[in-house]
C-alpha cells in the first residue's frame, strides 16, 4: 500500500534561510509525487509534481523538489524563505489513476 | 487555469439536519471528483471518489448513507451530510480531475467549513 511520511509536523526558519521540508514515500512501484500548499481556511494549491520525467522538479514560488528513488524521498526546498511562505505543506503520492494520498502535513513558520 | 468552486464556504446547522455542499468545476469538465475531510491540524482524509454518471466509491470506514455523493454532471458533484451531528463538524474539500491521463492534476476547491451545533 502507498503511504507518505512527512518528517516534522512543524518547521520554523528565519526569513532568508533555506527551507527544507522532508517527505518519504512507500510504494511498490514508482509513484507520482506532489507537493501542495494550504493557507488557512483555504483549499490546496499545487506547488510541483514528479511524474517520472526529470528527477529535479521546479515549482512555483521558487520551490523545487528532488526525487531520489534510492532514498524513497521527495524533499521540498527553497533557497530563501519569505514571510509569505508561512503555510501548511502537504506531500502526496498517487498511483496510476487513483486518488492522492496525503502526508500529515508540515506547518512552516517564517520568523522575521 | 482550472477553477473549482465550493458552496457554501461556511455553514452552521443544528444537529439532526441535512446539509448539502456543492462542488463545481467552472471552466473544465471533470471526469472524476474527490471529496476529502480535514480535521483541525490534520491531513486530508479521502472520503470518496465519484465519476460522472456512476455511483461513488467510498473509502473504508466512511458511511455511504451518512455522506451521500451525487455526481450528476461533468461539472457538478454534491456531498450531502445527512442527519448531521457535532462530530461531523469539519472542513470538507473537493477536488476535480479533468481527464483520465496518468498523473492528471487534481484541482482543489476552497473548502467548506461545517459546524454542527
Amino acid at each position: 500500500a502507498q503511504s507518505v511520511t512527512q518528517l516534522g509536523s512543524h518547521v520554523s526558519v528565519s526569513e532568508g534561510a533555506l527551507v527544507l521540508l522532508r517527505c518519504n514515500y512507500s510504494s511498490s512501484v514508482p509513484p507520482y509525487l506532489f507537493w501542495y500548499v494550504q493557507y488557512p481556511n483555504q483549499g490546496l494549491q499545487l506547488l510541483l509534481k514528479y511524474t517520472s520525467a526529470a528527477t529535479l522538479v521546479k515549482g512555483i514560488n521558487g520551490f523545487e523538489a528532488e526525487f531520489k528513488k534510492s532514498e524513497t524521498s521527495f524533499h521540498l526546498t527553497k533557497p530563501s524563505a519569505h514571510m509569505s511562505d508561512a503555510a501548511e505543506y502537504f506531500c502526496a503520492v498517487m498511483f496510476r489513476r487513483g486518488p492522492l494520498v496525503f502526508g500529515k502535513g508540515t506547518r512552516l513558520s517564517v520568523i522575521a | 487555469g482550472a477553477v473549482v468552486s465550493q458552496h457554501p464556504s461556511r455553514v452552521i446547522c443544528k444537529s439532526g439536519t441535512s446539509v448539502k455542499i456543492e462542488c463545481r468545476s467552472l471552466d473544465f469538465q471533470a471526469t472524476t471528483m474527490f471529496w476529502y475531510r480535514q480535521f483541525p491540524k490534520k491531513s486530508l482524509m479521502l472520503m470518496a471518489t465519484s465519476n460522472e454518471g456512476s455511483k461513488a466509491t467510498y473509502e473504508q470506514g466512511v458511511e455511504k448513507d451518512k455522506f451521500l455523493i451525487n455526481h450528476a454532471s461533468l461539472t457538478l458533484s454534491t456531498l450531502t451530510v445527512t442527519s448531521a451531528h457535532p462530530e461531523d463538524s469539519s472542513f470538507y474539500i473537493c477536488s476535480a480531475r479533468r481527464d483520465r491521463f496518468l498523473a492528471s492534476e487534481q484541482f482543489f476547491g476552497p473548502g467548506t467549513r461545517l459546524t454542527v451545533l
